[in-house]
């Protein structure tokens, strides 16, 4: 079945690094996929997308390239600030290993950023 | 109001309470969704709506009971809970899929409601 698998956290990092976090998964057919953003106290909000191989997100700052050759779907940016820290979340459309939807998106376990000055 | 709002965005209930968790979404879609959202645990499924008609019910426990009046409003009904189920509750909505368009649509989450069972 589908699956997202994302790095560990917490990644700590100071101002102004460049942030990499990975994205790997696995699928059938042609999914498209998803980076999330969840501030604390609030709910997921959509950082970028891809719909098709090769194709590049991007969002105030952050990019992502849907790599099919490599199953991967990895987030950076190069100078984060402190107002970046958040989870982060994978995602790609098709259903998780426990849901036959067509609707359902599978989400990863989500990886926590801290920016620190 | 624009996107997805929820209410209320924090709730403490006793095991033998009955509340209601509501969402309404701004963006013209037609599929809302109920998600749960525990620590250390990943994000969780419990119901989908496309044009008002429930699609999916993940193995919810029956103490939850969402409700779909139209496409704009979605309601989780909650009774005789346990304190378990304390998590942050997350509404979501989306584009329906059709007979052509059978991958998923990005979804827009709400706030959430921060429930907690005592």
């Amino acid at each position: 079945g589908n699956s997202v698998t994302q790095m560990e956290g917490p990644v700590t990092l100071s101002e102004e690094a460049f942030l990499t976090i990975n994205c790997t998964y696995t699928a059938t057919g042609y999914p498209s996929l998803f980076w999330y953003v969840q501030y604390p106290g609030e709910g997921l909000q959509l950082l970028l997308k891809a719909t098709k191989a090769d194709d590049k997100g991007s969002n105030k700052g952050f990019e992502a390239t849907y790599r099919k050759e490599t199953t991967s779907f990895h987030l950076e940016k190069g100078s984060v600030q402190v107002s970046d820290s958040a989870v982060y979340f994978c995602a790609l459309s098709g259903p998780p290993s426990n849901s036959n939807s067509g609707y359902a998106l599978n989400f990863g376990k989500g990886t926590s950023l801290l920016v620190t000055p | 109001e624009t996107g997805v709002t929820q209410t209320p965005r924090h709730l403490v209930m006793g095991m033998t309470n009955k509340k209601s968790l509501k969402c309404e979404q701004h963006l013209g879609h037609n599929a809302m969704y109920w998600y749960k959202q525990s620590a250390k645990k990943p994000l969780e499924l419990m119901f989908v709506y496309s044009l008002e008609e429930r699609v999916e019910n993940n193995s919810v426990p029956s103490r939850f009971s969402p409700e779909c009046p139209n496409s704009s409003h979605l309601f989780l009904h909650l009774h005789t809970l346990q304190p378990e189920d304390s998590a942050l509750y997350l509404c979501a909505s989306s584009q329906a899929l059709t007979r052509q368009i059978t991958r998923a649509y990005e979804q827009y989450f709400g706030p959430g409601t921060r429930l907690t069972v005592t």
